[in-house]
């Protein structure tokens, strides 16, 4: 069964370096998205991405994240300067069409800035 | 806006007991509305989806769902519980911006 994959599934760092996480969508989806989840709390929109390009992203996306699809497969989120704050679950999904609706994750990357 | 309540954060039950998660939506159009489930240090699985249609869903791992209108609902049910049920479930909503929104999750515990 196709599923999204996320490379690290953990990186620890120290604030203010940068971080790039990876995912690699289901091939044939067109809309890719990153979610955040703080220990213990909700699952948070960041960014979606349509058509090699932004389609929607949230306030918690601010400057210092950036997302990027370099090639046909990978789909990627760096974050500039991490922040303590930033330490969380990374999940990032991926969907066929506008109209199916479901959104598959990956397992995601846990992010430990120290 | 859009937003998604799940007015229980634990709920512990009895194996073999039967579960109800609940719901509830703010959304101005027919929702398409979703359960997922999160095992520890897991990603999420999707249980069931309600897009249109028959309003109770079935889903995997024996659970059902009712999307309800008239109370802006789409509670989760089963009614035997495993242990290996245990995990958190979350209710989301299509927004039709692209994003799902997610509740804030739903602990569950299982007792033997």
């Amino acid at each position: 069964e196709p599923e999204v994959t996320q490379t690290p599934s953990h990186q620890v760092t120290q604030m203010g370096q940068e971080v790039i996480l990876r995912c690699v969508p289901i091939s044939n989806h067109l809309y890719f998205y990153w979610y955040r989840q703080i220990l213990g709390q909700k699952v948070e929109f960041l960014v979606s991405f349509y058509n090699n390009e932004i389609s929607e992203k949230s306030e918690i996306f601010d400057d210092q994240f950036s997302v990027e699809r370099p090639d046909g497969s990978n789909f990627t989120l760096k974050i500039r300067s991490t922040k303590l704050e930033d330490s969380a679950m990374y999940f990032c999904a991926s969907k066929a069409g506008s109209n199916t609706g479901e959104l598959f994750f990956g397992e995601g990357s846990r992010l430990t800035v120290l | 806006a859009q937003s998604v309540t799940q007015p229980d954060i634990h709920i512990t039950v009895s194996e073999g007991a039967s579960l109800e998660l609940r719901c509830n939506y703010s959304y101005g159009a027919t929702p398409y509305l979703f359960w997922y489930v999160q095992s520890p240090g897991q990603g999420l699985q999707l249980l069931l989806k309600y897009f249109s249609g028959d309003t109770l869903v079935q889903g995997i791992k024996g659970f059902e769902a009712e999307f309800k209108r008239s109370q802006s609902s789409f509670n989760l049910r089963k009614p035997s519980v495993h242990w290996s049920d245990a995990a958190e479930y979350f209710c989301a909503v299509d927004s039709g911006t692209y994003k799902y929104i997610f509740g804030t999750g739903t602990r569950l515990k299982v007792l033997a």
